[in-house]
């Protein structure tokens, strides 16, 4: 079965630069979610879009804004990037944010090393 | 690759009582890590509890216990004298030794009063 696919599996950014992470849910999948977990740490959730727009949003910095496409796929995009945004990044999907179904079908992470 | 299977999407308990989720997971690897999260409506991921596959004993925090069975590759949370806070979405998630995550696909906690 299809899962959620994230891309790029690992990136290396330096400090200041850029970053973008992308998603894709799993066909027919319409909510996305977005989790940051640093060395050690619990994933913290960041935000969340449902039919493309926002619908959640949790502890994402203000340097980082967040997407989702008319195909469903989201993309993290991440600015002056610091040391401490280190961390795996989760993408996970679901059909419908508080619908019939809740579960998060959880991709395989991105892990972005900042240096 | 390791995989997380939470085969309850839903569950509910009476107040007071004792509730258990399961999890299977499957993986070559002997040594990891094993956790069960709790996620409340804000969203936010709280450690429940985490086992370490080298420790035989069950971890237990206070109304909350695991049942790890290595051999059958099967973590389940025992949820006990339940309480209306304990009502959130449960995952259960795997750690690799290179600190690969995978999660489970979570089961939804209905707490009746």
């Amino acid at each position: 079965a299809a899962g959620v696919i994230q891309s790029p599996r690992h990136l290396i950014k330096e400090k200041r630069e850029t970053a973008t992470l992308k998603c894709y849910p799993i066909p027919r999948h319409d909510t996305v979610y977005w989790y940051q977990q640093g060395p050690g740490q619990d994933p913290q959730f960041l935000i969340s879009f449902y039919e493309k727009m926002q619908s959640d949003k949790g502890s994402i910095p203000d340097r980082f804004s967040a997407q989702q496409f008319s195909d469903y796929h989201s993309e993290l995009n991440m600015s002056s990037l610091e040391l401490g945004d280190s961390a795996l990044y989760f993408c996970a999907s679901s059909l419908g944010p508080r619908g019939t179904r809740y579960e998060q079908y959880f991709g395989p992470g991105t892990r972005l090393t900042v240096t | 690759a390791q995989t997380v299977t939470q085969s309850q999407p839903e569950m509910s308990v009476q107040e007071a009582e004792t509730v258990t989720l399961s999890c299977t997971y499957d993986t070559s690897e002997s040594d990891y890590y094993l956790f069960w999260y709790k996620q409340p409506p804000s969203r936010q991921m709280i450690l429940v509890i985490r086992q370490e596959a080298y420790k035989q004993q069950n971890a237990t925090e206070n109304r909350f216990s695991v049942n790890f069975q290595k051999a059958a590759k099967s973590f389940s949370l025992k949820i006990s004298d339940s309480q209306l806070g304990d009502a959130a979405m449960y995952f259960c998630a795997y750690r690799s030794r290179n600190n690969d995550m995978r999660f489970g696909a979570g089961t939804r906690l209905t707490v009746k009063p």
